[in-house]
Parts: structure tokens; sequence; C-alpha cells
């Protein structure tokens, strides 16, 4: 079992749809990170939390400590939201368990 | 730079081949991660400095695997007698201090044939 669970594996939307991206873990954390991986490779980190919820732009990432779950959420999705979504949780020794991304599609 | 920087962008090598994969982190930034993910996967670990001290090389999958930071900088990543399960894309992370957040680089995809 990994330490990190994601869902969907993968999620296809219609453009404008709001977007829900699971992530489950059973490590105790320091942090969790939710990753923007494009085709071509390159990751973007895009929320660090530890607790509550964070919000940037479109994005919103929120956190319950108790349940161990995190979710991502994207209001009025857009094709160039098209990408891997990643969840990553770290300890206070710095390592990192990554979750096997969900990717995501969205038709215009 | 800005950003993470690693180099070469790709690498086609034939089994059994050395090779030296580089990651340019952000200046000042103490802590430097190597990741290797397959395609398809997420990343997994393979090992952390702070500055240049290797504090943890548990992900290293063999003793093929090899990284260094001389400088506490520029990192290296050398593998050795290269083999196909060795072709994936490797990513290197940087971060301040473990409180902030981490900037990746856009990774080295090592293909071995």
């Amino acid at each position: 079992k990994n330490e990190v669970e994601q869902s969907p594996q993968n999620l296809t939307a219609q453009e404008g749809e709001f977007i829900t991206i699971n992530c489950s873990y059973s490590v105790g954390i320091s942090a969790l990170h939710w990753l923007q991986q494009h085709p071509g490779g390159g990751i973007v980190s895009l929320f660090m939390l530890s607790s509550g919820k964070k919000k940037h732009g479109r994005l919103i990432a929120t956190i319950n400590i108790q349940e161990k779950h995190s979710s991502l959420h994207i209001t009025a999705s857009h094709p160039r939201d098209s990408a891997v979504y990643i969840c990553a949780a770290s300890n206070t020794g710095n390592q990192f368990y990554f979750g096997t991304g969900t990717s995501l599609t969205v038709i215009p | 730079g800005a950003g993470v920087s690693q180099s070469p962008r790709y690498k086609v090598a034939k089994r059994g081949q050395d090779v030296a994969l580089r990651c340019d982190p952000i200046s000042g930034h103490v802590s430097l991660f190597w990741y290797q993910q397959a395609l398809g996967q997420g990343p997994e670990f393979l090992t952390y400095f702070q500055n240049e001290a290797q504090l943890d090389k548990s992900g290293l999958p063999s003793d093929r695997f090899f990284a260094e930071r001389p400088e506490g900088s520029v990192s290296t990543l050398k593998i050795q007698r290269t083999q196909q399960e060795d072709s994936a894309v490797y990513l290197c992370a940087s971060s301040f201090t473990g409180s902030y957040g981490y900037t990746f680089g856009s990774g080295t995809r090592l293909t071995v044939v």
C-alpha cells in the first residue's frame, strides 16, 4: 500500500466544471504538497499546507489533519489546466512520499 | 538563474555506459533532493542533501547510483553501468529550508538502450 493515495487516477472534465482531486495519506507529515506536472515533465509546486485551506486564483487546497485527507479543487476549469496533479507528503526528515498523480484533461 | 536548472534535458545511453546528471539549485537553497520518476508513476525519492552533507540516501536503488554535492550548491547524480530499468525522468528539487516551498527542475529524461 502506498503511503499516499490519490483519486481519481484519470479525470476528464468539460471546460467550466468544478474539479476535485482527493488525496489520503497514512504517514505522519509536516506538510502536504500539491504539485502540477505538465507533459514536458516540469513540476510546479502549487501549494504547501499543514492545516486549513489555501487559495490561489482558481485553485483551492484543503487539508484535514485528523482524517489525513487533502483535496485540490479547481473552479471554472480551463483546457490549460490539463496536467498531472500530484499529491505529496513530507515529514520532518524532509522525506517526500508521492502519490501516483491524477491525469486531468479539460475539454473545451 | 531564477529556477532549478537540470542538464542535460535528455540523455540516451547505451546499456553499460556511465552517465552524470547535473542539478543547479536556486542560489542559497540549503536542501536538495533527487527523485526518479518512471513512466506513468509518481516521483520516487532517491537522496537528500543539506548543504554538502548527504543526509539520506535510502532511496538509491543500487550501488550503481551515486550522488554528490561537494560545495553545497551544484549536485551531480551519477549512474554507473546503466541498465534499461534505469530509464526514467530524474528530477531535482531544492528548498531554502524544509519550512519553505520546494522548487523542482524540469528533469532529465534518461533512456537506456
